[in-house]
């Protein structure tokens, strides 16, 4: 099955600073990469995702980049705020015939964004 | 439109128990995946249902299992509780089958197995 691999696990930066956060999976039929932002105490919320056939997605302040033949992703996040701290979650699917996707996570990266 | 919803919010079950969760998807969602959140393991996929079938399993002994009701509302059972099980259990919500349907979370049930 897929296994998908996140670091770093914990990412402090002080704010205005960039952040950055790697993931790699391992099934090369994964197609969509959704990033979860959970801030504590709170259920994960999408914040922005990318499909296998684009390359890159920005959204503001948030981007997400995505290289298939090295089968890795990555989150960057510019101009960070202090309300930018939470764990952050990579996850990539994997299609099935008749069926919804299922989403594989990674382990997550605890963001600190120091005023 | 009302979010994902979970009952209860919190759980306190001893060893051997059952317990049964339960999550109301957001209105016209029709397909619910459960997973399990522990600091050490992440988010795990347990299953997924659509239109009341089991579509997706994760890699969760026999003792996890769940079910969908007509209304799209899903339940999930652990029986024979062990202290393991200790975790955040999140059910979230999409609308279709396909597969860049964004998967919106409930706030979750904790469960803590003394």
């Amino acid at each position: 099955g897929e296994n998908v691999e996140q670091h770093p696990s914990t990412l402090s930066v002080q704010e205005g600073d960039s952040a950055v956060i790697k993931c790699t999976y391992s099934d090369s039929a994964s197609n969509y990469f959704p990033w979860y932002k959970q801030e504590l105490g709170k259920r994960p919320q999408l914040i922005i995702d990318i499909r296998s056939n684009v390359g890159e997605k920005k959204d503001q302040r948030i981007a997400v980049t995505l290289n298939k033949t090295a089968k890795h992703f990555s989150l960057h996040i510019t101009e960070t705020q202090p309300e930018d701290s939470a764990v952050y979650f990579c996850a990539a699917t994997q299609p099935k015939r008749g069926s919804n996707y299922k989403l594989t996570f990674g382990k997550g990266t605890l963001l600190t964004v120091n005023p | 439109k009302a979010g994902v919803t979970q009952t209860p919010r919190y759980l306190i079950k001893t060893r051997g128990q059952q317990v049964t969760l339960s999550c109301s998807p957001i209105s016209g969602h029709r397909s619910v995946s459960w997973y399990q959140q522990t600091p050490g393991q992440g988010l795990q996929f347990l299953f997924e249902y659509f239109s009341e079938t089991q579509r997706n399993k994760g890699n969760f002994p026999g003792r996890f299992s769940g079910r969908q009701f007509s209304n799209s509302r899903s339940e999930m059972n652990v029986s024979t509780l062990e202290l393991g099980d200790s975790a955040l259990y999140l059910c979230a919500s999409s609308f279709g089958a396909g597969n860049y349907n964004e998967q919106f979370f409930g706030p979750g049930t904790r469960l803590t197995v003394l």
